[in-house]
């Protein structure tokens, strides 16, 4: 298995609701990432876990609350999400983490829509 | 700081003539760079990178990059585009501060005509 399984594809959300992002890999990568990309824009690093701590978080705002359960599941808690939230959210692994030379395998990601 | 720019928003290139997606980068050190390619809806595909060794990186789906140090440059390059090659394409180089985290580029859109 050689890819980074995101769901749900799509999700619409209202700006009261609660819901949750999951990744999921069986590489045994070690090191997980959370990406947000708006519209014609390179990904903006969110959060980082490596070795499933939380090694990097780029100044997120708190609505946004990630959670890696394990080594191979990485979840993205989302609550009181605002319109402006809205874009395409990568998730991505690589093998080792805080290595300069390892690529990244991503998913597809999750088109997310704040109603 | 370190940076990476890719200076076309879009390339247009017939089918079958070769392709150059532009990058040139500016960082304090060796560079680690890297190419990744985005389809519509799509997360970005890893193509290939440079590390060290040799200045010609082979890559995924034909692709290749020519590393080079006295112009800061690592443009991506393929001998007969296809048109299945349209996609967003993305440079990167690693931020070796100590987050290891990819600074990338802008992005060029390619775009490959029948």
């Amino acid at each position: 298995d050689t890819e980074v399984t995101q769901t749900p594809k799509h999700l619409v959300m209202g700006m009261t609701n609660k819901k949750s992002l999951k990744c999921e890999q069986h590489m045994g990568h070690r090191a997980m990432y959370w990406y947000k990309q708006k519209a014609k824009k390179p990904p903006e690093l969110m959060f980082v876990y490596s070795y499933e701590k939380l090694s990097i978080n780029e100044s997120v705002p708190s609505r946004f609350s990630p959670e890696c359960p394990n080594s191979s599941l990485l979840n993205l808690h989302l609550h009181a999400l605002q319109p402006e939230d809205s874009a395409l959210y990568l998730c991505a692994s690589s093998p080792r983490g805080g290595r300069e030379d390892d690529g990244y395998t991503f998913g597809s990601g999750t088109r997310l829509t704040v109603v | 700081a370190q940076s990476v720019a890719q200076p076309e928003d879009q390339v247009n290139v017939a089918e079958g003539n070769p392709l150059t997606v532009k990058c040139t980068y500016s960082v304090s050190g060796n560079p680690y760079l890297f190419w990744y390619v985005q389809y519509p809806n799509r997360g970005l595909q890893f193509l290939l990178k440079y590390i060290t060794g040799d200045n010609l990186v082979k890559g995924s789906y034909g692709f290749e990059a020519e590393f080079n140090k006295s112009q800061t440059s690592f443009h991506l390059k393929k001998p007969s585009a296809l048109v299945s090659d349209s996609a967003l394409y993305f440079c990167a180089v690693r931020d070796l501060s100590g987050t290891y985290k990819y600074i990338f580029g802008t992005g060029t859109r390619l775009k490959v005509l029948a």
